[in-house]
This record gives structure tokens, sequence and C-alpha cells, in this order.
């Protein structure tokens, strides 16, 4: 199945400062997507993001507090921009293998803020 | 947008028996219909999927049923095993492969040795 590499694995921040988190995928996919999930809570979409366009947020996410960068059709990044405590989350990214293998997703970042 | 919601938020069950937790849905347009399993510090992992045009799917001990009328689906496990014990998450997607997933708030499944 589809291999889904995330940088880094966890970080401890300090607030105000940003993290930007890497998304590497084995082969070429047409979006990537962007997930939080709070600490004890399900998964919530960020964003999409498509090669070659700028990203799609969801409601209560915007651009200048999570932008991203997809420069090709294999990575994507995510960065947590000037952060506050109630950024603590997991962040995930996946993407939509199709029929065989499905949406999956890496194993996630967890992120501390302190 | 779309609204899943997934029952129970907790099961217990013994080892052995089976377990069926239940998701509903309310875009008439979602197609797709995955369960992630997930345990304690890693990512989600996708244990089975659905799509609309096919209404269960098995694999091994895991079925996953859809019922487009009513807009459920329902994960069932059989012989559950210790290691079955984990917090499941539905999610369904709207429209085409450009649109993310929604989850449902997920079920904390126990399985009692």
């Amino acid at each position: 199945s589809a291999v889904i590499s995330q940088k880094p694995s966890r970080d401890i921040c300090q607030r105000g400062t940003s993290l930007t988190i890497q998304c590497q995928v084995d082969s070429q996919v047409t979006m990537m997507f962007w997930y939080r999930q709070q600490p004890g809570q399900s998964l919530t979409l960020i964003a999409t993001a498509n090669q070659g366009s700028e990203a799609t947020y969801e409601s209560g996410f915007v651009i200048d507090k999570f932008p991203i960068s997809r420069p090709n059709l294999t990575f994507s990044t995510l960065t947590v921009s000037n952060m506050s405590p109630e950024d603590s989350s997991i962040y995930l990214c996946s993407v939509d293998r199709g029929a065989i293998y499905g949406y999956t997703f890496g194993s996630g970042t967890r992120l501390t803020v302190v | 947008g779309e609204n899943v919601e997934q029952h129970p938020s907790t099961l217990s069950v013994q080892e052995g028996d089976s377990a069926v937790i239940k998701c509903t849905y309310s875009d008439s347009a979602s197609n797709y219909f995955p369960w992630y399993k997930q345990e304690l510090g890693k990512g989600p992992q996708l244990i089975i999927d659905i799509r609309s045009n096919v209404g269960e799917k098995k694999d091994q001990r895991i079925a996953v049923t859809l019922n487009k009328t009513a807009k459920h689906f329902s994960l069932h496990i059989t012989e559950t095993q210790p290691e079955d014990s984990a917090v499941y998450f539905c999610a369904a997607r709207s429209g085409g492969g450009a649109d993310g997933l929604t989850f449902g708030k997920g079920t904390h499944l126990i399985i009692q040795p």
C-alpha cells in the first residue's frame, strides 16, 4: 500500500513560534489533505492541497495560520504559525490512493505548544 | 456540509463475541465510506472501506454494510480478539476525489478477556 512519511513525528514548541510539517508520498497523487486531531478527539479536515494552485481551506481554518505548500505531486508542507497551546494536536496528512488502497494517512506529527 | 454521527462512543465486548459500530451521514451525495482503527500513539489505519455502488464488503473477520436509502453504514467485527481493542472511526466523503473526509467522533472498543 501507499507509504506516507511525515516529519517531524513529534515536537515541543514555544508559543509564538512556527513549525513546518513535511509530508512525502511514495508516488504521485493529485490531492493531498491535511487534518488536525485535538487530544482525545476525532479528525477534522484543515485543507486540501492541489499541486499548482492555492490550497482550499475548510471553515474555521485560514491561510495565515496554516499556510500550505504543494511544490510537486509527491510532497506538501503545512506550517502552524504563531502557535498557542490551543494548537497542541496531532497533524496528519492523507491521500486517496484509489479503489485498491483507499484513503490512507501518515503516522502524524504530535505537536505540543508550551 | 456533511455530518457523520457514530454510535456507541464506548463498546465493551467479551473476547470471541461480535462487535457492531454504527454511523449515519447526512449528505446523500456521499459515495465513499472508510473505517479506521487508531491505536494509542499511532495514526489512523484504514481497515475496510465501501463505495456507494456496493451494499456489503467483507475482509476476513471484518465487514461493512451500507444502506444508502437510510444513509447509514456499519462495521461488524466477528470473533473479537484482544488486539482489536482500539478507537474506531467511521468517515464519509462527499463528491469525488477532490473532497476530504468527514469523521464520526469515534468508538472506543474494549475487548474483555
